[in-house]
């Protein structure tokens, strides 16, 4: 039972900012969205994660809707190096050690 | 660099072997994590070890085992192995539990 929705692809020209969705439509309270990526057969890396207020730290910002039903990774300036697959997952606080990947959106930045 | 360390990057053995992943955490991280990532079932958690102790277990098979060391390393043995385990295994580790987890390289295994 997927718990996350996400584009299988989109592409992004280099400098521009990336905007990656994701439908988690089926949310609870207490659970919240974290983002990975993984760039090409490398360890996932973590970005963001969030409750329910918008989140910003040096790589990304992470935008959740009011009703939590969706939320938008958005990275400011892509580079070359941000093509990666791109991971969106809920689950309750500390479940980040637990977890489930779903297929990811592969995000490809064009020079 | 995230700072956990698997060994060997890459390892090639045949069906039916027994083989040994070793991962060392991030200083200071109590929890260890493995995860399998085959190219058909995409990253799937398999077990979860806190400061020496099993703490969740995942889809993990029973001819796999691990073990976390009183020095927080971990080991992920697997054994009797099949075309099938190959695949791409992480270890990652959290300092706490509502932390993030920080992956390390992976170990490639190839049953041939």
């Amino acid at each position: 039972d997927a718990k996350t929705t996400q584009p299988t692809s989109m592409d992004c020209a280099e400098g521009r900012a990336a905007n990656l969705p994701c439908n988690h439509s089926t949310i609870s309270g207490n659970e919240y969205v974290y983002w990975y990526r993984q760039i090409h057969s490398q360890g996932p890396q973590y970005i963001i994660h969030g409750l329910k207020n918008n989140e910003t730290n040096e790589m990304a910002s992470l935008i959740i809707t009011e009703d939590r039903k969706s939320s938008t990774l958005i990275l400011p300036h892509a580079t070359l190096r941000d093509t990666a697959v791109y991971y969106c997952i809920v689950g309750p606080s500390g479940s980040a050690r637990q977890l489930t990947f779903g297929s990811g959106t592969q995000l490809t930045v064009l020079p | 660099d995230s700072g956990v360390t698997q060994t060997p990057k890459h390892l090639i053995t045949a069906t039916g072997q027994r083989v040994t992943l070793r991962c060392s955490p991030r200083s200071g991280d109590l929890s260890v994590y493995w995860y399998q990532q085959s190219l058909d079932q995409g990253l799937q958690f398999l077990i979860q070890y806190y400061n020496g102790e099993e703490r969740a277990k995942g889809n993990i098979l029973e001819r796999f085992s691990a073990q976390q060391f009183p020095d927080l390393h971990s080991e992920l043995n697997l054994s009797s192995l099949e075309l099938g385990d190959s695949a791409l295994y992480f270890c990652a580790s959290s300092v706490a539990r509502n932390t993030e987890a920080f992956f390390g390289q992976g170990t490639r295994l190839t049953v041939v």
